[in-house]
């Protein structure tokens, strides 16, 4: 079982580069987060999506595009990388517990470190 | 929206010294309270949590939190942490049948043998 599976794991931009991070998860949830984390920033929403075909803005949208076109993947795009976009970014994903909540506990991945110079 | 938070980013302690971590949140309606906890090189895993009932709960690995309603708090407690407590500690915090989470921005936590 591998849980919540982001790909690549490291990558280096150039400014106006574009790309995409993939995130991919088997355990068949609902809904699916990106966020970034920096240095004494924590971590910062910047889309999610609460089923196939839905998106979301988060805290921190701008810069960023996202598409959740099949229910196992979420994925986020950077169409013209900055500087200010060098971070580590997070995929998660969640299901509706017993409780009825969304977010009784979130899995997340391992991380993307994007650098862009 | 839900704010969240967390004081002493950095804390370093000796093995055996005790660990108190700050929480506070700004929602005035009901929420639901995490702890999460990042090791070094490793994703975000699930510490502990606060729905409802009990507001002293446990965890993993010795942790417990205790939600004081009053206070808008959740602070974090190790009575005796090990050097594998390294790591860095998030307070999140999301409103009832919200779906986003909202985290702090961490307390970096480095125990000394």
């Amino acid at each position: 079982n591998a849980g919540v599976t982001q790909t690549p794991k490291f990558r280096v931009l150039k400014t106006g580069q574009s790309m995409t991070l993939l995130c991919a998860q088997d355990m068949n949830h609902e809904y699916m987060y990106w966020y970034r984390q920096d240095p004494g920033m924590g971590l910062r929403l910047i889309h999610y999506s609460v089923g196939e075909g839905t998106t979301a803005k988060g805290e921190v949208p701008d810069g960023y595009n996202v598409s959740r076109l099949k229910k196992q993947n979420f994925l986020l795009g950077l169409e013209s990388a900055a500087p200010s976009q060098t971070s580590v970014y997070f995929c998660a994903s969640s299901y509706v517990g017993r409780t009825g909540e969304t977010n009784e506990k979130l899995f997340f991945g391992s991380g993307t470190q994007l650098s862009v110079l | 929206a839900q704010s969240v938070s967390q004081h002493n980013h950095h804390v370093i302690l000796s093995e055996a010294a005790s660990l108190e971590l700050g929480c506070n949140y700004s929602y005035g309606g009901t929420v639901n309270l995490f702890w999460y906890v990042q090791y070094p090189g490793q994703h975000l895993q699930l510490l502990l949590k606060y729905f409802s009932g009990d507001p002293l709960v446990k965890g993993i690995k010795g942790f417990e939190a205790e939600f004081i309603k009053s206070k808008f708090s959740f602070n974090l407690r190790k009575p005796s942490v090990q050097w594998s407590d390294t790591a860095e500690y998030f307070c999140a915090v999301n409103a009832y049948g919200n779906n986003r989470l909202a985290f702090g921005k961490g307390n970096q936590v480095v125990v000394i043998p």
